[in-house]
């Protein structure tokens, strides 16, 4: 089954400690994304990449960090977690630059982290 | 810059009731046009897309058509279900398929209750 998976689902951490949210996806896709989504806000893109070893900030990157050595994999990492980090998260992928279906998202099930 | 505004909510219709969200976007150019819906705990899922003026997109009874003129994206479903309870984000994304970043923005959301 073509999908996009992120763990964990559920994530209750402190101030400081450093955690990574795993994203990978099975659609030999080129492009993957990460979103938060904030009550009011809607969904704001955080990075993304556009192949292995590329990548680039979004619109929300401050706090964030991430990578991309398979094209499958795409982790967000919090070094330094916040309480203003506490969101839901998102990962995405799409096919990629001349590809059917280039610009479609598919999205995993999300990821809720609350930063105490 | 890109925005997309949609109905505030909730939208609360009773089961077999006529559906519309409306959806308007700013941006300079015609970029491609989605509707997400998210179901309760869910990661969000492409409804439909159009990609150019006066293209309809549809799926699963639901339809939303370009319009270049109004520049707006209403989704409408004849009769409602039960099922279709959720959140429905309204998306554009700007950029062609040699671009580099394929983000979509997004509506704030319009949450969708449908009664027995």
């Amino acid at each position: 089954e073509a999908q996009v998976t992120q763990n964990p689902r559920y994530l209750i951490t402190v101030t400081g400690k450093k955690l990574t949210v795993t994203c990978s996806q099975n659609m030999n896709h080129e492009y993957m994304s990460w979103y938060r989504q904030d009550p009011g806000l809607g969904l704001r893109q955080i990075y993304y990449s556009m192949n292995v070893e590329v990548t680039d900030k979004g619109d929300v990157p401050e706090g964030y960090k991430v990578s991309r050595k398979e094209k499958r994999n795409f982790p967000l990492i919090l070094e330094s977690p916040s309480p203003n980090q506490t969101s839901l998260y998102f990962c995405a992928s799409s096919p990629g630059p001349n590809r059917p279906s280039y610009n479609e998202q598919f999205f995993g099930p999300g990821t809720r982290l609350t930063v105490l | 810059g890109n925005s997309v505004t949609q109905m505030e909510g909730p939208v609360t219709l009773s089961e077999e009731a006529f559906l519309t969200i409306n959806c308007t976007y700013t941006a300079t150019g015609y970029p491609s046009l989605f509707w997400y819906v998210q179901y309760p705990g869910e990661g969000l899922q492409l409804l439909l897309k159009a990609t150019k003026a006066d293209d309809k997109g549809s799926n699963k009874g639901f339809e939303a058509t370009y319009r270049k003129e109004t520049t707006s994206f209403h989704l409408e479903k004849g009769s409602v279900q039960v099922s279709d309870s959720a959140v429905y984000f309204c998306a554009l994304s700007f950029v062609a398929s040699g671009g580099s970043n394929y983000k979509l923005t997004f509506g704030k959301g319009t949450l969708l209750t449908v009664n027995p």
